[in-house]
């Protein structure tokens, strides 16, 4: 079976500092990883993906994630947080061959000017 | 182009009435999945279709949870005798078959609240 777990459901930085948000995944099957940002009364927008291949993957607005196997972890980071990054983050695992996604309970960043 | 459309954006209804919601996927987007997002969780897995035909329901919580999709496109989210516990985002997802069968794109979802 799948799942994910997001560590700390409130992350807070100051602008311009670095965005780091955790995931740790558990899968019986290789993984395909996801994280999606949702905004105030938005819908999940995907921010970026990994399949296969290249473990540091990058994304829409600066973002990127790096793939551990070892360590079970696909961690979300941003050098630089902007006022517009704060939203909602969810990392999910694909949940089988029917590729319906399995989340995690979200992480919400605030950016402080 | 469009993207995923969700109808009504927000319902409200009394315990124990019947509820539809709607979803238009993005035209050419054969497969189709519901979620259910509760306050403060993330989005849980409903049923997913390939098609007309539902291919995985195991996430329908109960026999009142009822999904259709007759034509391959817009698939409606049946609930019956709805109870206050049934208040959330129910949100639409939509992608491709093949390889790029994994990308989901979201709907901006109903919230439903059960009064």
């Amino acid at each position: 079976a799948q799942s994910v777990t997001q560590l700390g459901s409130h992350v807070s930085v100051s602008e311009g500092a670095l965005v780091l948000l955790r995931c740790n995944y558990s899968s019986s099957v290789p993984p395909y990883l996801f994280w999606y940002v949702q905004y105030p009364n938005q819908g999940l927008q995907l921010l970026l993906k990994y399949t296969t291949g290249a473990t540091l993957v990058k994304g829409i607005n600066g973002f990127e994630a790096e793939f551990k196997k070892s360590e079970t972890s696909f961690h979300l980071t941003k050098p630089s947080a902007h006022m517009s990054d704060a939203a909602e983050y969810f990392c999910a695992v694909r949940g089988g061959a029917t590729n319906k996604l399995i989340f995690g309970t979200g992480t919400l960043l605030a950016v402080q000017p | 182009g469009a993207g995923v459309s969700q109808t009504p954006s927000n319902k409200v209804t009394e315990k124990g009435k019947y509820v539809e919601l709607r979803c238009d996927p993005i035209s050419g987007h054969t497969a189709l999945y519901w979620y259910r997002q509760s306050l403060g969780q993330g989005p849980e897995f409903l049923i997913y279709f390939q098609g007309t035909g539902a291919a995985d329901d195991s996430g329908l919580p109960n026999d009142r949870f009822f999904a259709v999709r007759p034509e391959g496109s817009v698939s409606t989210l049946k609930i019956q005798r709805t109870e206050r516990g049934d208040s959330a985002v129910y949100l639409c997802a939509s992608s491709l078959s093949g390889d790029a069968a994994y990308e989901q794109y979201f709907g901006p979802g109903t919230r439903l609240t059960v009064t």
